[in-house]
């Protein structure tokens, strides 16, 4: 498809367990952003790359939240030893370049529930 | 599949009637501001931009209305149709990463 896709679209997870979550861009996108969207509330920035390079993970909760996207496409954010509190929706968005004014595309997101 | 904001403000509306969504920015440096709409499941979908130095701007049924004054973005969906219903969010831009306001729940009347 032409737009952004992740997967899996639901995770359910033990506390202490570890989860990966991808983000496929659209392709030929050079900026790569990953939000969380706590329930009832708007997606709140983590972390953003362009290509390769990690220039922002500023918004990321804690050392135990991970992010790399090695050869410029394809993204993984990786939380460690999960808890409770990391239950939320994780968007991936992708735009064109990195200009203030250039739109971000979003996915269906990863619903993560940590039991 | 989930419920996407259980507690946010509602504007309900006839279907047919215009539809007024407002919101508020923190940012006076912002210089790009966009409409989501959000269904429940799903992420969110680009409805319509706005830059600083434009007040409005018109897209397909839908108008946003920029007022740098006092820090206030709405959007108009005109002839409110069953499937815009949905949350609505806001979003500013300083640099690359988007602000987004709390969200609005529409949901149309038949």
């Amino acid at each position: 498809g032409a737009g952004v896709s992740q997967s899996p679209r639901y995770k359910v997870a033990k506390r202490g367990q570890d989860v990966a979550l991808r983000c496929d861009p659209i392709s030929g996108h050079v900026s790569l952003f990953w939000y969380q969207q706590a329930l009832g509330q708007g997606p709140e920035f983590l972390t953003y790359f362009q290509n390769e390079a990690q220039l922002d993970k500023s918004g990321l909760p804690s050392d135990r939240f991970f992010a790399e996207r090695p050869e410029g496409s394809v993204s993984t954010l990786k939380i460690q030893r999960t808890q409770q509190e990391d239950s939320a929706v994780y968007l991936c968005a992708s735009s064109l370049v990195s200009a203030s004014t250039d739109t971000q595309y979003f996915g269906p997101g990863t619903r993560l529930t940590v039991l | 599949g989930e419920s996407v904001g259980l507690h946010l403000p509602t504007l309900s509306v006839q279907e047919g009637d215009n539809s007024i969504i407002n919101c508020a920015y923190s940012n006076s440096a912002s210089d790009y501001f966009i409409w989501y709409k959000q269904e429940s499941g799903k992420g969110p979908q680009f409805i319509i931009d706005i830059r600083s130095n434009m007040d409005k701007r018109q897209g397909q049924r839908v108008t946003v209305l920029l007022n740098k004054t006092v820090k206030h973005l709405s959007l108009q969906i005109a002839a409110t149709q069953p499937g815009d219903s949905a949350v609505y969010f806001c979003a500013e831009n300083t640099t690359y990463k988007y602000i987004f306001g709390t969200g609005t729940r529409l949901k149309v009347l038949a």
